[in-house]
């Protein structure tokens, strides 16, 4: 099993960057994912995290550190449709993803 | 357009009632899954089918059970439906069992059991 633990509630201004901070706990690691997912919509692909170091992708940024269980996801130059919940979630060895509770951004005008 | 597709989207169900959610995906992936999404919880597997004619009990796979009798159909079915299941139900896809990979989700089915 995991711990997969991230901030419930995020607000922020547009134009700003937030970061979304994820810690985690395993028995085996094979990767972390981020997802993004609207209001009554389905999850969609981010990023994906299997070594050290940071991964950008435009405005998005994600982050791993294995030894520390951590991640995070940095959202530049926000805009009002990033308003959002985002989900991160990890591989075990039993390559199953399992996700955290989810970080709702709101952004701000 | 290729993708997930759920039915139904939403469905109110008295309690004791048999439910079946259909997912069909096009993309030809091997692996399916469902999760139930509920406030505060997050998303949380219920079962997986790394390939057709397999299957495998996630988190949460009591009162659900799964079939995959090919590589595009994964329906889940509720024998006897409570209120506890009330939730928003999501099937995903990935290219490739046993591997990590990206997951391609379904638009949800809402179901409130009564």
């Amino acid at each position: 099993g995991q711990n997969i633990d991230q901030p419930t509630e995020m607000t922020a201004t547009e134009g700003a960057i937030v970061q979304i901070n994820c810690t985690y706990q395993t028995s085996g690691f094979n990767g972390l994912f981020w997802y993004q997912q609207h209001a009554g919509e389905a999850p969609t692909f981010l990023s994906y995290n299997v070594l050290d170091g940071l991964e950008e992708k435009g405005r998005f940024s994600s982050f791993l550190s294995r030894s520390k269980g951590y991640s995070y996801l940095l959202l530049k130059e926000l805009q009002m449709k990033d308003s959002a919940s985002y989900l991160c979630a990890v591989i075990e060895n039993d390559y199953k993803l399992s996700f955290g509770a989810g970080t709702t951004v709101t952004v701000r005008a | 357009i290729a993708g997930i597709t759920q039915a139904p989207t939403s469905q109110i169900l008295a309690a004791g009632r048999r439910m079946t959610l259909r997912c069909t995906q096009d993309m030809r992936h091997n692996a399916m899954y469902w999760y139930r999404q509920d406030l505060g919880l997050g998303l949380r597997l219920i079962h997986y089918s790394n390939t057709a004619g397999t299957t495998g009990k996630g988190e949460v796979p009591d009162g659900y059970s799964v079939s995959r009798a090919n590589t595009d159909d994964f329906p889940l079915t509720l024998a006897s439906a409570v209120p506890s299941q009330t939730s928003v139900y999501f099937c995903a896809s990935s290219a490739a069992g046993g591997s990590p990979g990206e997951l391609f989700f379904g638009e949800g089915s809402r179901l409130t059991v009564l």
